[in-house]
């Protein structure tokens, strides 16, 4: 089975640009994270959905960012304008519900650079 | 609200001596808890996991871990560890109900070094 795919893997761009980051879940699996992790402060969720639904984002550091989920098999991340210490490699992840709380699949993680 | 400490940033340990990573966490409600892995360039793979029944919970690549409610830790532990072990290791906590269902609190990770 195909696992959480998020593209691009790497992203290199300015300062005041916009970022997007994209993430397909395994399909069927209604919890889909994103998370962002750096030297300094670790592994931090961001926001979470479920059945497409926001249910906390008060992960998210700024208005700069933000998060859709228009539909079951995709979710994307934005920054705009993007700031050099938005540098991190940010993680999508997905996990199904069936009563416990199932383990998350990662994605392989887009490393960002903002220059 | 969760939290969880790994007691050890790094781990630096010999190829086939035992490891132990240790990691407490709180909680004021019960939970559920995981031991991910992550290898460099990669995302993190969960280990093993302990949602109820026996405390001693066995995962993949031979590692096992054992919950301890009354000291609340959660430590993981390997007999015979390997080069291919060198890794960063979290312990991550969620909330087993209510509003927090479905979010996990990651500890800060450990890296585990196994030198020839």
């Amino acid at each position: 089975d195909a696992g959480v795919i998020q593209s691009p893997r790497h992203e290199v761009t300015e300062m005041g640009q916009e970022v997007t980051l994209r993430c397909k879940p395994i399909s069927g699996h209604d919890y889909l994270f994103w998370y962002r992790q750096t030297m300094m402060r670790g592994l931090e969720l961001l926001i979470y959905f479920n059945n497409n639904v926001p249910i906390d984002d008060s992960g998210m550091p700024e208005d700069r960012f933000s998060a859709k989920m228009p539909n079951a098999s995709f979710s994307t991340l934005k920054i705009q304008p993007s700031e050099p210490r938005d540098s991190a490699v940010y993680f999508c992840a997905s996990s199904l519900t069936d009563g416990f709380n199932q383990p998350q699949h990662f994605g392989d993680g887009t490393r960002l650079s903002i220059l | 609200a969760q939290s969880v400490t790994q007691l050890d940033s790094q781990v630096p340990v010999f190829e086939e001596a035992p490891v132990e990573l240790r990691c407490n966490y709180s909680s004021s409600v019960s939970v559920y808890l995981f031991w991910y892995v992550q290898y460099p360039n990669q995302g993190l793979q969960l280990l093993l996991k302990y949602l109820s029944g026996s405390t001693l919970v066995k995962g993949i690549n031979g590692f096992e871990a054992e919950f301890n409610k009354s000291q609340t830790s959660f430590h993981l532990r390997k007999p015979s560890v390997h080069i291919s072990d060198t890794a960063e290791y979290f312990c991550a906590v969620s909330a087993a109900g209510g509003t927090s269902y479905g979010k996990l609190t990651f500890g800060q990770g450990t890296i585990l070094t196994v030198h020839p």
